[in-house]
């Protein structure tokens, strides 16, 4: 399999659930990345991870929580969400961040709390 | 990074070319013009991306205009799974701390008929 892959695909969960959304890619790359997109609103950059170190948190909730233990994979956790952070959530990854290099999105997880 | 402005939609009938405006007249010297595509419900797709020559790849043509506050990106023959949101971004490259930041704005919801 190729590029960025997310699973699940479609999640929904109530707020007291806790949950974990999965990201890897198959790309060689050595930067990952979490964005959130909610209905009628640019994307945003929530986490970004430079060779399995956190580099940046963009003044994210603590109710996501990522993780990256190697460099192919990518995960959110989530716990005790709201019905506002129902969001496609996407996952990417690229070489060496600061860098020109392509950033490759996968397809995404579409989370609806309940 | 520089901030873009792009119409909010555009048609085009299957088989013209299109041809998407983008303007950037901020834009700093180091800094490139990106293109990225969103399909519906999927992650954006890497188009094509400049500094101040025109480009072509198998996708698309991106045309700058000489004092970079401006650029066009061209897909030659529309087909209706090109009907997409289009998404023109500016990014540095000074390194270091950019980290795949792409800032994503409204973009322009491109139509194709038939």
């Amino acid at each position: 399999e190729t590029g960025v892959t997310q699973t699940p695909r479609h999640l929904v969960m109530g707020m007291t659930n806790k949950k974990s959304l999965k990201c890897e890619q198959h790309l060689g790359h050595n930067a990952m990345y979490w964005y959130k997109q909610s209905a009628k609103k640019p994307l945003e950059l929530m986490f970004v991870y430079s060779l399995e170190e956190r580099v940046e948190n963009n003044s994210v909730p603590s109710r996501f929580s990522p993780e990256c233990p190697n460099s192919s994979h990518l995960f959110l956790h989530l716990h005790t969400l709201q019905p506002e952070d129902s969001a496609l959530y996407l996952c990417a990854s690229s070489q060496l961040p600061g860098t020109l290099e392509v950033v490759t999105f996968g397809s995404g997880t579409r989370l609806t709390v309940v | 990074d520089a901030k873009t402005t792009q119409p909010p939609s555009m048609d085009c009938a299957e088989g013209r070319a299109a041809n998407l405006p983008c303007n950037h007249s901020t834009i700093s010297g180091n800094e490139y013009v990106y293109w990225y595509r969103q399909i519906h419900s999927q992650g954006p797709q890497y188009i094509i991306h400049g500094l101040k020559n025109n480009e072509t790849n198998e996708m698309a043509s991106l045309i700058i205009t000489e004092d970079r506050k401006s650029s066009t990106l061209i897909l030659p023959h529309a087909t209706l799974r090109d009907t997409a949101v289009y998404y023109c971004i500016v990014r540095s490259s000074a390194g270091g701390t950019s980290y795949g930041k792409l800032t994503f704005g409204q973009g322009t919801i491109l139509t194709v008929h038939p």
